[in-house]
């Protein structure tokens, strides 16, 4: 299975919101609410921030917000704070595991 | 806590092999699905493989088809990756995961990596 499309970076300034979108198929994100993304600052394990779509896990801020249309699923980060530059990964895990390419967000 | 400590990797040459380990602890074991996603340099995560709490579902992907074997041991909380017939696309970070709740749910608490470099 192919690996989902993401932009490989994307930046903002403190204060301000992101989005980053996440491409897959009618197969894979389209057909099912089985999406999440992952933080991930280097050299550390990563961390789930939305499962099935748009859920947070307990102890993620709400500036973390997750939506889908279609084929497509985008994590919107609202307030961006200095410490949210990371990597961001999305995932769909329905009939497989599949992952995107990661995007590296830069808080200006 | 949920705690996830992968160990085993390493540098090995083509064609070797190594035994990646997993120990879990803050949770019972045994009831819950267990992956090995690994990262290469400069490149996404890819999930690798999937156990489920009795051993009784095992998955993997073609890319590793054949040549890595997941196995866990739900009396010592170890989850385990036999990687063999290395080959150089395989280096990476392999990472350790937790599903967040039950199958249907994705991995939700990860280890912090074991780096494995196949290299001549």
């Amino acid at each position: 299975q192919s690996a989902l499309t993401q932009p490989r970076s994307v930046s903002g300034s403190p204060g301000q919101s992101v989005t980053i979108s996440c491409t897959g198929t009618s197969s894979d994100v389209g057909d099912y609410d089985f999406v999440s993304w992952y933080q991930h600052h280097p050299g550390k394990a990563p961390k789930l921030m939305i499962y099935e779509v748009s859920k947070r896990p307990s102890g993620v801020p709400d500036r973390f917000s997750g939506s889908k249309s279609g084929n497509t699923a985008s994590l919107t980060i609202s307030g961006l704070q200095a410490e949210d530059e990371a990597d961001y990964h999305c995932c769909s895990y329905a009939a497989s595991v599949v992952f995107g390419g990661g995007t590296k967000l830069t808080v200006l | 806590e949920v705690q996830l400590v992968e160990s085993g990797g390493g540098l090995v040459k083509p064609g070797g092999s190594l035994r990646l380990s997993c120990a879990a602890s803050g949770f019972t074991f045994s009831s819950y699905n267990m992956n090995w996603v690994r990262q290469a340099p400069g490149k996404g995560l890819e999930w690798v493989s999937s156990i489920s709490g009795s051993s009784s579902y095992i998955y993997y992907a073609d890319s590793v088809k054949g040549r890595f074997t997941i196995s866990r041991d739900n009396a010592k909380n170890l989850v385990f990756l036999q990687v063999n017939s290395l080959r150089a696309e395989d280096t990476a970070v392999y990472y350790c995961a937790r599903t967040l709740l039950g199958a249907t749910t994705p991995p939700g608490y990860w280890g912090q990596g074991t780096l494995v470099t196949v290299s001549s």
